[in-house]
């Protein structure tokens, strides 16, 4: 069954570093994701993305973040100058049909940021 | 805004019990409704759904019915196996919206 693969799976940062997860979404899907679980926390949305632009995205997703797809297959999230506060799980997933397939996102396994 | 509610974690239970595991949502409108399960070391994978009010989602012996009047998505099953341990998120999709909103996780643990 086709996966969404995510790397690396922890990743340790020094604050104000910043820092690349990468994600490769299933070949043929269109409409990517990325969400995060601070630990304890609910997992919330970051943002979404489609021919090749973000389509929405959530307060926390400010000017640190952005999102690209640099070479057609993977689709990262970068934070420039990363906090304490950003040590989460983040969750990449990938969708055929977008919000019109209701709930048939494929997550990744996800990575653990851990800034120390 | 739209906001999902899980019953506490951690919850352990034997093997062979019945499992419920609450569920309330609020949200405008009318929202499908999702179980998503973690396993360890794995992705968020989808449980079951239920796309408008008294439908019942149900896969791998797991149960949820859309409860409209209780704003619930309560999730069922009749005999655990230690195979369901596992983190279970509670989600919801608004009408034309592009994000699931999810609960904060019940970590259920199932002792032989």
């Amino acid at each position: 069954e086709p996966e969404v693969t995510q790397t690396p799976s922890h990743q340790v940062t020094q604050m104000g570093q910043e820092v690349i997860l990468r994600c490769v979404p299933i070949s043929n899907h269109l409409y990517f994701y990325w969400y995060r679980q601070i630990l304890g926390q609910k997992v919330e949305f970051l943002v979404s993305f489609y021919n090749n632009e973000i389509s929405e995205k959530s307060e926390i997703f400010d000017d640190q973040f952005s999102v690209e797809r640099p070479d057609g297959s993977n689709f990262t999230l970068k934070i420039r100058s990363t906090k304490l506060e950003d040590s989460a799980m983040y969750f990449c997933a990938s969708s055929k049909e977008g919000v019109t397939a209701a709930g048939g996102y494929t997550f990744g396994s996800g990575t653990r940021l851990t800034v120390v | 805004g739209d906001s999902v509610t899980q019953m506490e974690g951690p919850v352990t239970l034997s093997e062979e019990a019945f499992l419920t595991i609450n569920c309330t949502y609020t949200a405008t409108g009318y929202p499908s409704l999702f179980w998503y399960v973690q396993y360890p070391g794995e992705g968020l994978q989808l449980l079951l759904k239920a796309t408008k009010a008294d439908d019942k989602g149900s896969n791998k012996g797991f149960e949820a019915t859309y409860r409209k009047e209780t704003t619930s998505f309560h999730l069922e099953k009749g005999s655990v196996q230690v195979s369901d341990s596992a983190v279970y998120f509670c989600a919801l999709l608004n009408q034309g919206a592009q994000k699931l909103v999810f609960g904060q996780g019940t970590r259920l643990t199932i002792n032989p």
